[in-house]
């Protein structure tokens, strides 16, 4: 069965603390991973994507088929980091996002 | 460039009735998906159209049924209403079923 896995409900570190948060997957195939984000009053919105490669705000996510993980990590975390963050995956290829599938999310609070 | 739009922003219903929730996808976008976000759970997929055709759907009763029209914009209507539809509704478009820009939501309550 197709599913995503965030362990953590609530995470909370101090301005300038290393950040990671966890993510695993099932899945059967090639899925494509990615990071939402929620900040407070605001919609959700796609903060990065495995294909991309690239790291966004500081932040980076390495997709690790063996552990079928992809944790999403930042070495200084900010204070304006602090928002709700959902792990999603999807079927599609090349970037084709059908059906995401989403984690329960893990809010991040981070403390001055 | 305009963003997803949905309307209502609330609405409060009772069981059994039926309700309709719109969206307005994003300028250029010819993909809209549903999800359903239940309280303290992350968004779970209802179903997608890619021009004006169901392209996808998930573990969802046919009571759940949508619409897309030329002009991209989509509807979700939800007949017989039980206490466990109530959730946030999020709609999503997406160009060719890419990168999908999330609305803000229409939070629903079924008393």
């Amino acid at each position: 069965a197709q599913r995503v896995t965030q362990p953590e409900k609530l995470l909370s570190v101090f301005k300038g603390a290393p950040v990671e948060l966890k993510c695993n997957y099932s899945y059967s195939g090639s899925p494509e991973l990615f990071w939402y984000v929620q900040y407070s009053r605001q919609r959700l919105q796609l903060l990065l994507r495995h294909i991309s490669r690239e790291s966004i705000k500081g932040f980076t996510a390495d997709l690790n088929k063996g552990e079928t993980s992809f944790h999403l990590k930042k070495p200084f975390a900010q204070e304006e980091d602090s928002a709700m963050y959902y792990c999603a995956l999807s079927g599609g290829r090349g970037g084709s996002q059908g059906n995401l599938i989403f984690g329960k999310g893990t809010k991040l609070s981070v403390k001055p | 460039e305009t963003g997803v739009t949905q309307s209502p922003t609330h609405l409060i219903k009772t069981r059994g009735q039926q309700v309709t929730l719109r969206c307005s996808s994003q300028s250029g976008h010819n993909t809209v998906s549903w999800y359903q976000q239940a309280l303290g759970q992350g968004p779970q997929f209802i179903f997608q159209y890619y021009r004006e055709e169901e392209n996808g759907r998930g573990n969802f009763p046919p009571r759940f049924s949508g619409l897309q029209f030329p002009n991209y914009s989509s509807e979700l209507n939800v007949n017989a209403l039980e206490l466990d539809d109530s959730a946030l509704y999020l709609c999503a478009s997406s160009l060719d079923a890419d990168t999908q820009y999330f609305g803000p939501g229409t939070r629903l309550t079924v008393l």
